[in-house]
């Protein structure tokens, strides 16, 4: 069975710009959700998306936005790309939502420039 | 307000002797908690986890104990391995409530050969 894949691994980008973020789920696996991880402040919720309806939503600027589609698999997008935006950003996946444990992808750090 | 705390942002432990990580949380609506270990350039991977009708769970090398009168929650490894040196997130969750998973900052577990 085949894990969370998020792509890309790596991205660099320079201030002012937008950027797209994919995940793919577990299969089978209906619920996503994002988080930020940068050091020294663990890992931060973003969005959870739940049979393509954004179920709940962290405290970041509307700059976040996702989506999921009909398969499950999810974007998230930001725009306006701030210094402050580079982290790890981590796509997690679980069978119906949370309170179990969820399956997480690798990553994909992005770094503003 | 952050609600899972881990306090300590690093620990060394020498190879074969105990590593006891800790986590304390405020929201006593939390009743599901869980560890996650993640190494550098992977996504975290979910390690044990306990619910709140027990005390203390069980896993290979790995236990965890729970002080629901303390809030207050420990991860055990017995013996302590160099494999085992990463980054340890406690997180927490409501049961059934389908809300996220509220991570800690992480615990930086070295084990020295």
């Amino acid at each position: 069975k085949a894990g969370v894949t998020q792509t890309p691994r790596y991205l660099i980008k320079t201030r002012g710009q937008q950027v797209t973020l994919s995940c793919s789920p577990i299969s089978g696996h209906r619920s996503v959700s994002w988080y930020q991880q940068t050091p020294g402040q663990g890992l931060q919720f973003l969005f959870e998306y739940f049979s393509e309806t954004q179920r709940n939503k962290g405290n970041f600027p509307g700059r976040f936005s996702g989506r999921q589609f009909s398969n499950s698999r999810s974007e998230m997008n930001v725009s306006t790309l701030e210094l402050g935006d580079s982290a790890l950003y981590l796509c997690a996946s679980s069978i119906q939502g949370f309170s179990t444990e969820a399956f997480f992808g690798q990553g994909t750090r992005l770094t503003v420039v | 307000d952050q609600q899972v705390k881990q306090n300590s942002p690093s620990l060394s432990v020498q190879e074969g002797r105990i590593s006891i990580l800790n986590c304390d949380y405020t929201n006593s609506m939390f009743d599901y908690f869980l560890w996650y270990k993640k190494y550098p350039a992977e996504g975290p991977t979910f390690l044990i986890s306990i619910s709140s009708i027990k005390d203390k769970n069980e896993d290979g090398r790995f236990t965890v104990f729970l002080n629901k009168s303390a809030k207050h929650l420990s991860l055990h490894i017995v013996p302590s391995q160099p494999g085992d040196s990463a980054v340890y997130f406690c997180a927490a969750s409501v049961l059934g409530g389908n809300t996220p998973l509220v991570f800690g900052k992480g615990t930086r577990l070295s084990v020295i050969a």
